[in-house]
């Protein structure tokens, strides 16, 4: 089993739709969530940065996290055409490790 | 702000060939990660540098080297050069060893 797991997608909505990205983990020891967006042949830019459960809101984004299920979540509203990206999940491990999920590519619809 | 720079941009090499790619980190970070990131597939951690000592290593080839200067910036020595060398070569930085990882632009190496 990954350490983390994140489903690749494609994801395709129409835009103004509400986007929910998901990732499970495997070690509940782990506490920094972080979500990047990746456009092609670009580097991975960091989007959102939780620590523990709960919810953090940026903008369009929230980034949530689900200690006991093991379970981070990005949701974006309204998203639009411009967010058509691969998004990133990454948990960072302790030490100077940090682990990406598999990256779900995203379509939005104009 | 700044970002972290690497060059080159691009770079294509032969079979083989030995390659050099630098990264320039955020002022300030002491912290360097180098990743690759193949076609389609998520970033490879291949080895992070704290104050200029290495701080873990990933999946990188024995044929791959890298090291943290004093000035922070690093760079990473590949030699022999394969055709599955090939791919996206990003270069991170993180303030206090840990966390909030910043990425660069990347190199793209292509191996004919």
């Amino acid at each position: 089993q990954k350490e983390v797991e994140q489903d690749p997608g494609p994801l395709s909505v129409p835009e103004g739709a509400i986007v929910s990205l998901n990732c499970t983990y495997s070690n509940s020891a782990f506490q920094y969530f972080m979500w990047y967006r990746q456009y092609s042949r670009k580097g991975p830019e960091l989007l959102m940065y939780t620590y523990s459960s709960g919810n953090k809101e940026d903008g369009r984004f929230t980034a949530q996290v689900d200690k006991s299920s093991k379970y981070i979540s990005l949701f974006i509203r309204d998203s639009q055409p411009s967010d058509s990206a691969t998004y990133l999940c990454a948990i960072f491990t302790g030490g100077f490790k940090t682990i990406f999920g598999a990256g779900t590519r995203l379509f939005v619809k104009a | 702000a700044a970002g972290v720079i690497q060059s080159p941009r691009h770079l294509i090499k032969e079979k083989r060939e030995t390659a050099t790619l630098k990264c320039y980190p955020i002022p300030r970070h002491d912290t360097v990660y180098w990743y690759q990131q193949g076609p389609g597939q998520d970033p490879q951690f291949l080895i992070s540098f704290y104050e200029k000592m290495q701080s873990d290593k990933g999946s990188i080839p024995d044929r791959f080297s890298a090291q943290q200067f004093s000035d922070y910036h690093s760079e990473l020595n590949m030699s022999s050069l394969e055709l599955g060398d090939s791919a996206l070569y990003f270069c991170a930085s993180s303030p206090l060893a840990g966390g909030r990882q910043f990425f660069g632009p990347g190199t793209r190496l292509t191996v004919l």
